[in-house]
C-alpha cells in the first residue's frame, strides 16, 4: 500500500503553460519534499514543508511555487513551464528518528 | 554549503565481484550520511544510514563505515548480484537528521553483468 501517492505520473505541457504536480502522504509525517531528477545532477530539492500552511525553498526554488494546505498534501507549481523543466518530478515524506525519506514514484513531465 | 562527491556515472561489474562505490562529502556539521538505491522505473528508498555510536549499517549484503577523519562514507558488498543493478545515491543530513533535509551526490549507476 503505497504510502506516498503522486499524480499525475506523467503530463506533457506547453511552453508557458502552468502545471500542477499533486502528492498525498498517509505516513502521517510532517515534513515533505520535491526533488528534482536530472542525469547527472541526481535529486535536487526544490521546496520543503514542515508544517501545513508554510513552505521552504530547498536548492532550486526558481520557476516553482509550493503549496502545503495540510499535512498530508504537498504540490509543486510550475506557474510558466519552460522547456528546462523537462524532468522527473519526486515527492518524499519524512518523519520520526530515523531521518528516513519515503518517495513517491515519481511524475515525469516533458515541456514542449 | 553541504556537498555529496559520488563516484561518477556507470560502474559496470561482473556478477561475483566485489563492490565499491564512493562517497565523499563537505559539511559544517557532523552529518548523518545515507545510502539511497533506485531500481529502474522505481522510487529511490533507503539502503543504509550512519549510526551515531560508529557502528557499521549493513542491509542486503551492503555495508557502509563513516570515516569522520576523510569524511567519507563508502558503499560495499562482498559479491555482487545481478539484482543488484541500480542508481546509487549516497546523501546527508547537517541537523542529525532532525530536519531530514537532504542533499543528495549526483549518483551512481551500477551494472552488474552475467
Amino acid at each position: 500500500e503505497a504510502a506516498v501517492t503522486q499524480s499525475p505520473r506523467s503530463k506533457v505541457a506547453v511552453t508557458g503553460g502552468k502545471v500542477t504536480l499533486s502528492c498525498h502522504q498517509t505516513n502521517n509525517h510532517d515534513y515533505m519534499y520535491w526533488y528534482r531528477q536530472d542525469t547527472g545532477h541526481g535529486l535536487r530539492l526544490i521546496h520543503y514543508s514542515y508544517v501545513a500552511d508554510s513552505t521552504e525553498k530547498g536548492d532550486i526554488p526558481d520557476g516553482y511555487k509550493a503549496s502545503r494546505p495540510s499535512q498530508e498534501n504537498f504540490s509543486l507549481i510550475l506557474e510558466l513551464a519552460s522547456l528546462s523543466q523537462t524532468a522527473v518530478y519526486f515527492c518524499a515524506s519524512g518523519g520520526g528518528s530515523t531521518g528516513q525519506l519515503y518517495f513517491g514514484e515519481g511524475s515525469k513531465l516533458t515541456v514542449l | 554549503g553541504d556537498s555529496v562527491t559520488q563516484t561518477e556515472g556507470l560502474v559496470t561489474l561482473t556478477e561475483g565481484l566485489p563492490v565499491m562505490l564512493n562517497c565523499t562529502y563537505q559539511s559544517t556539521y557532523s552529518p548523518f550520511l545515507f545510502w539511497y538505491v533506485q531500481h529502474l522505473n522505481e522510487a529511490p528508498k533507503l539502503l543504509l544510514k550512519s549510526f551515531t555510536d560508529n557502528k557499521r549499517p549493513e542491509h542486503q549484503g551492503f555495508h557502509a563505515t563513516l570515516h569522520k577523519s576523510s569524511s567519507s562514507f563508502h558503499l560495499q558488498k562482498s559479491s555482487a548480484q545481478l539484482s543488484d543493478s541500480a542508481l546509487y545515491y549516497c546523501a546527508l543530513s547537517d541537523s542529525g537528521g532532525s530536519n531530514y533535509k537532504l542533499t543528495f551526490g549526483k549518483g551512481t549507476l551500477l551494472t552488474v553483468t552475467p
